[in-house]
């Protein structure tokens, strides 16, 4: 049973390019969430998913973008890199019923340059 | 807006003493209190709180809520150098969503 399986685990990236962080489940579970992890700092919720083909915003979506077209995966999108953005990435889950917290991924570490 | 506050930031301490951590909130629509705790990688789940006044216990581990207070203690007694950690509060919201509101975290540091 994996869980929460995010790749890549580490990345670095110039200025200006592109790439998308993978999220995927094997749990079943409808809910899914990305967060942001600057150093010092709690978790920012980026964008969350209640079902597959919705999405939606969280506290700090600006330069990312999201899709679901899928129960198990949840992709997240960074289309024109910037120094910023550099942060941990952490994938979550959680069923939708009876809440129990969530389940998270390993994270992504990302440094832009 | 919506708001987590951990205090303090950061405590160094030595093995064996015992630690509170605090977690205060403002959030609309509050349905439960989260803490997790935080090494190298992703947050691994300690408690989840939500009724004011019932202590959860997990060993050396223990946590309580006060709803009337807005928040919430963690204690660790006898502290190990294996309890150094981040421990990072938040708060579930009623929503259909289930999202979580995180505090800062607090950076936990125990010296042998």
């Amino acid at each position: 049973n994996a869980g929460v399986t995010q790749t890549p685990k580490f990345r670095i990236l110039k200025i200006g390019q592109s790439m998308t962080l993978q999220c995927a489940q094997d749990m079943n579970h409808n809910y899914m969430y990305w967060y942001r992890q600057d150093p010092g700092m709690g978790l920012k919720l980026i964008y969350y998913s209640v079902g597959a083909g919705i999405t939606d915003k969280g506290e700090v979506p600006n330069g990312y973008n999201v899709s679901r077209s899928t129960t198990e995966d949840f992709p997240l999108r960074l289309e024109l890199a910037a120094p910023s953005q550099t942060s941990v990435y952490f994938c979550a889950s959680t069923p939708g019923q009876n809440f129990y917290g969530y389940t998270f991924g390993s994270g992504t570490r990302l440094t832009v340059v | 807006e919506d708001k987590v506050v951990q205090s303090p930031l950061s405590l160094v301490v030595h093995e064996g003493d015992t630690v509170t951590l605090n977690c205060s909130y403002e959030v609309t629509n509050f349905r439960s209190l989260l803490w997790y705790k935080q090494e190298k990688k992703a947050p691994t789940f300690l408690f989840m709180l939500t009724s004011s006044g019932i202590e959860k216990k997990s060993g050396r581990l223990s946590s309580i809520l006060d709803k009337k207070e807005l928040s919430s203690i963690l204690n660790i007694t006898a502290t190990q150098t294996g309890d150094s950690a981040i421990y990072l509060c938040a708060v579930a919201l009623i929503q259909g969503a289930q999202k979580l509101v995180f505090g800062q975290g607090t950076r936990l540091t125990i010296n042998p």
